[in-house]
């Protein structure tokens, strides 16, 4: 139990346009979902926590205008990278905490790997 | 501000040594402590975790202090095998509702 998955798994696109990376819970309902960044090398940076029906609310130094976050449902929530730029080539994982469950225990997603060019 | 650092950055042992990480948080609110086994190009994975409530946990080879008054936390993993070679990452749940991670420890277990 407790999985999830992100789409795709891997993109590839050009500079200057748009990408969304679907995060789904695919056995359970998911209070909140998180969604991290991380470089090659690097740690998890965590660039925003997004409650469904509700705003998301960003990190501080994380444009909100630029990674838009959806969450409409209690099994979805959505990452669009907009108008992606070299330096927004990352690995973006999600997680997600089981509504009524041990509220700060995190199921990872397996991550997006965004290049653009 | 939140923070949570972890030390060393790289560790070498013998296969059959003990490995021994690190890490301190700020927070003084952070009530829960994951650490995470991460192989390149895929997701954490947890492999212990920790409550304030609780001072030590273990599970097989594994495992895990707290000391809440000095604010540190520490993953110890005996009779290490080459398959434990990874990334290993320590997080603290904070007062503010999120997982603050550490920077990471590449572990390397030599046959």
């Amino acid at each position: 139990g407790a999985v999830v998955s992100q789409h795709p798994s891997w993109v590839i696109c050009k500079s200057g346009t748009s990408v969304k990376i679907e995060c789904r819970s695919l056995d359970f309902q998911a209070t909140t979902m998180f969604w991290y960044r991380q470089f090659p090398k690097q740690s998890l940076m965590l660039m925003a926590t997004s409650n469904e029906g509700s705003k998301a609310t960003y990190e501080q130094g994380v444009e909100k205008d630029k990674f838009l976050i959806n969450h409409a449902s209690l099994t979805l929530s959505t990452l669009t990278v907009t108008s992606a730029h070299p330096e927004d080539s990352s690995f973006y994982i999600c997680s997600a905490t089981i509504a009524g469950g041990s509220y700060n225990e995190q199921f990872f997603g397996p991550g997006t790997r965004l290049t653009v060019l | 501000g939140e923070n949570v650092e972890q030390h060393p950055s790289t560790l070498s042992v013998q296969e059959g040594d003990s490995a021994v990480i690190k890490c301190t948080y700020s927070d003084s609110a952070s009530n829960y402590f994951p650490w995470y086994k991460q192989e390149l190009g895929k997701r954490p994975q947890l492999i212990i975790d920790i409550r304030s409530n609780v001072g030590e946990k273990k599970d097989q080879r594994i495992a895990v202090t707290l000391n809440k008054t000095a604010k540190h936390f520490s993953l110890h993993i005996t009779e290490t095998q080459p398959e434990d070679s990874a990334v290993y990452f320590c997080a603290a749940w904070t007062g503010g509702f999120k997982t603050i991670f550490g920077a990471g420890t590449r572990l390397f277990v030599k046959a």
